[in-house]
């Protein structure tokens, strides 16, 4: 498979406890995004990298929420202290930036519950 | 929020008809992207137009932009019941790299 991928595919945590995602882009694309989606919403952006710079974070990302993306290849997403609102669709996508217009390749998302 | 607002929220209409969505935003934008979600999945890229394109085809997608409305319509021909998604438009600003995405129309297309 040479898609994005994403995992877990769910998460299930108690409020309190610390979550980490892991999202592996596509081999040749040098730039990775995360992206948080809640029932009916469309994706709220959240922070994005390019190779391993981590080029831009939400203002609406407080300082529980890291993301990494060592040797720019795989990224991680951390949740510090879960809160009952951080539930929701965390999705990933990488695209290759070029001169081109871009285009985002999206992993299936990992479905996060906070009980 | 520079996000493209959607219009309908909801499209239900029969199999083989067509369907049409829009999307206004307020920004100036570099390219305007249109996106469809299955239920619990991922997104998926269908068309791009750039800010100086007035419309694109793909298969059974038609898209226009208009620049002076700020507005975008995705028009899906001939629907099929396997088009039933939430679709999303998605602009890419000329100041910034971010793609910020709408609130989606969910269609159903009913066999």
């Amino acid at each position: 498979d040479t898609g994005v991928s994403q995992d877990p595919r769910h998460k299930i945590t108690k409020r309190g406890q610390n979550v980490t995602f892991r999202c592996d882009p596509i081999s040749e694309h040098n730039r990775l995004y995360w992206y948080r989606q809640t029932l009916g919403q469309g994706p709220e952006f959240l922070t994005y990298f390019q190779n391993e710079a981590q080029l831009e974070k939400s203002r609406l990302l407080s300082d529980r929420f890291s993301a990494e993306r060592p040797k720019g290849s795989f990224s991680t997403l951390e949740i510090q202290r879960t809160e009952q609102g951080d539930s929701a669709m965390y999705l990933c996508a990488s695209s290759f930036k070029g001169p081109t217009n871009e285009k985002l390749f999206f992993g299936s998302g990992t479905q996060l519950s906070v009980l | 929020s520079q996000q493209g607002e959607e219009d309908p929220q909801a499209l239900s209409i029969q199999e083989g008809e067509n369907a049409t969505m829009n999307c206004s935003y307020k920004t100036s934008i570099n390219n305007l992207q249109w996106y469809r979600q299955n239920s619990g999945r991922g997104l998926v890229h269908l068309i791009l137009i750039r800010s100086n394109e007035r419309e694109k085809h793909s298969g059974r997608l038609r898209v226009t932009l208009d620049t002076s409305k700020k507005s975008s319509s995705l028009l899906i021909t001939a629907s099929r019941a396997a088009d039933t998604a939430s679709y999303f438009c998605a602009l890419q600003e000329t100041s910034g790299s971010r793609l910020t995405f709408g609130e989606g129309t969910q269609l159903t297309v009913n066999p």
